[in-house]
């Protein structure tokens, strides 16, 4: 078990359908992550959230689409997806992003295994 | 960025020494060097981090060479259940740096 949560851990979705994965933890930390890994590869880092607020958008696509209620959550929304976007998406927390927090350790959920049809 | 290098796998035996290289010759003054795994069917795991002594905790232990151009991660005696993929990251203080950027790490398999 960890302390990040992501749910669900699996989602078979269609190209037209709206669907959300979700994350949690309750860790107190302020810096959110979401990542995607296709198979054999390494993850690659898609946002970052700090304090609540989207810090970093690695040129991500606009049918994926990321929110932070507050600071123990956070969603990501999909949208129009391809197939190609079937993935393990990640999600991961660390204190923060602050200088004399920067280089704290991240705690990554198990995923959430995506399948787009 | 400063890249890593290292090999794409390893075997070890079981209950025997496992030393995983990680090559980083352009990392700068103010990068930390990071470990991470990945076990099948999980997320990554954090194991350790240092910057320019040796350090030690519970899962591992990482010794980083005097210039700091490459490091090694010491698992002191391998089971099973240490296979996994080991990620050797660098993280710096400014900018892309400072996020964790995974390379494709080294494959390491345990023999029984």
């Amino acid at each position: 078990d960890t302390e990040v949560t992501q749910t669900p851990k699996h989602l078979v979705m269609g190209m037209t359908n709206k669907k959300s994965l979700k994350c949690e933890q309750h860790m107190g930390h302020r810096a959110m992550y979401w990542y995607k890994q296709k198979a054999k590869k390494p993850p690659e880092l898609m946002f970052v959230y700090s304090y609540e607020k989207l810090s970093i958008n690695e040129s991500v696509p606009s049918r994926f689409s990321p929110e932070c209620p507050n600071s123990s959550l956070l969603n990501l929304h999909l949208h129009a997806l391809q197939p190609e976007d079937s993935a393990l998406y990640l999600c991961a927390s660390s204190h923060g992003l602050r200088q004399s927090s920067y280089n704290s350790p991240l705690h990554f959920g198990n995923g959430t295994r995506l399948t787009v049809t | 960025d400063a890249k890593t290098t290292q090999p794409n796998s390893m075997e070890s035996n079981e209950e025997e020494p496992v030393h995983l290289p990680c090559n980083h010759s352009t990392i700068s003054g103010t990068d930390y060097i990071h470990w991470y795994r990945q076990l099948p069917s999980q997320g990554p795991e954090y194991v350790i981090h240092g910057l320019t002594s040796n350090v030690n905790n519970r899962m591992a232990s990482l010794a980083i060479a005097e210039d700091r151009k490459s490091s090694t991660l010491i698992l002191h005696r391998a089971t099973l259940r240490d296979a996994a993929v080991y990620y050797c990251i660098l993280r710096g203080l400014t900018g892309s740096a400072r996020q964790l950027t995974f390379g494709s790490g080294t494959q390491l398999t345990v023999l029984p």
